[in-house]
């Protein structure tokens, strides 16, 4: 079955650190897709990045990057000089074996930057 | 662009009552889906549709039901609500490829007493 874990509950951090969100996920698909969304205090649920399991390379986007390792089963989220703006909750999320868009998501991490 | 719109932003219902959460996109997606947001427990799929006439169960179906007669609209019908529907509730849409990402709508807030 498919599983995504987010073993960091909270992460607090002082602005300009750095922070690293983990994700783990099982999965017995070979063609699979792993996501990233962002939940702002407003709620809405913002798209950031995602990621072909046959495509291993890393992606840097500004101050995002992200480091997948299929040896590992890990889809990993880096926030370098970490923002204000930054706080919020991160889901890491996979897509299921229904070939439907459909998406299992982890419990997520809550993201605190304090100014 | 409206994106996908939900409606209401906030609702209170008493136990029992029965409620249609509603959810339009404009992007012409032919996939649509309700997912429920719990705290400690991420998003869960409640049912989803690959277009019009289909849909079928996610993870957690039971006291929801839904239809999709058209392309734009996919609501959710609380039959009986029930305490354990409080929850925030997500509507989503995507073209059907494999790994489309998802547009979210801005959630309801549902309270049930």
């Amino acid at each position: 079955a498919q599983k995504v874990t987010q073993a960091q509950t909270e992460i607090s951090v002082v602005e300009k650190e750095d922070v690293t969100l983990d994700c783990v996920y099982e999965t017995r698909d070979t063609t699979y897709y792993l996501f990233w969304y962002k939940q702002p205090p407003s709620g809405e649920l913002v798209f950031l990045i995602r990621r072909n399991s046959f495509d291993e390379q890393n992606e840097i986007s500004g101050r995002y990057s992200w480091n997948f390792q299929k040896s590992t089963s890990s889809f990993n989220f880096t926030i370098t000089a970490s923002q204000v703006v930054d706080s919020a909750v991160y889901f890491c999320a996979l897509s299921d074996l229904t070939g439907a868009n459909n998406l299992f998501f982890g419990t997520g991490t809550r993201l605190t930057v304090i100014p | 662009n409206a994106g996908v719109t939900q409606t209401p932003k906030f609702q209170v219902l008493k136990t029992g009552q029965s409620m249609t959460l509603q959810c339009a996109q404009d992007m012409n997606h032919e996939y649509m889906s309700w997912y429920r947001q719990d705290p400690g427990m991420g998003l869960r799929l409640i049912h989803y549709s690959v277009g019009a006439g289909i849909t079928d169960q996610g993870e957690v179906p039971n006291g929801y039901n839904v239809s999709r007669s058209t392309t734009e609209d996919f609501p959710l019908r609380l039959l009986s609500a029930a305490p354990s529907q409080t929850s925030v509730y997500f509507c989503a849409s995507s073209r059907v490829s494999d790994g489309e990402k998802l547009f979210f709508g801005s959630g309801t807030q549902l309270s049930v007493l």
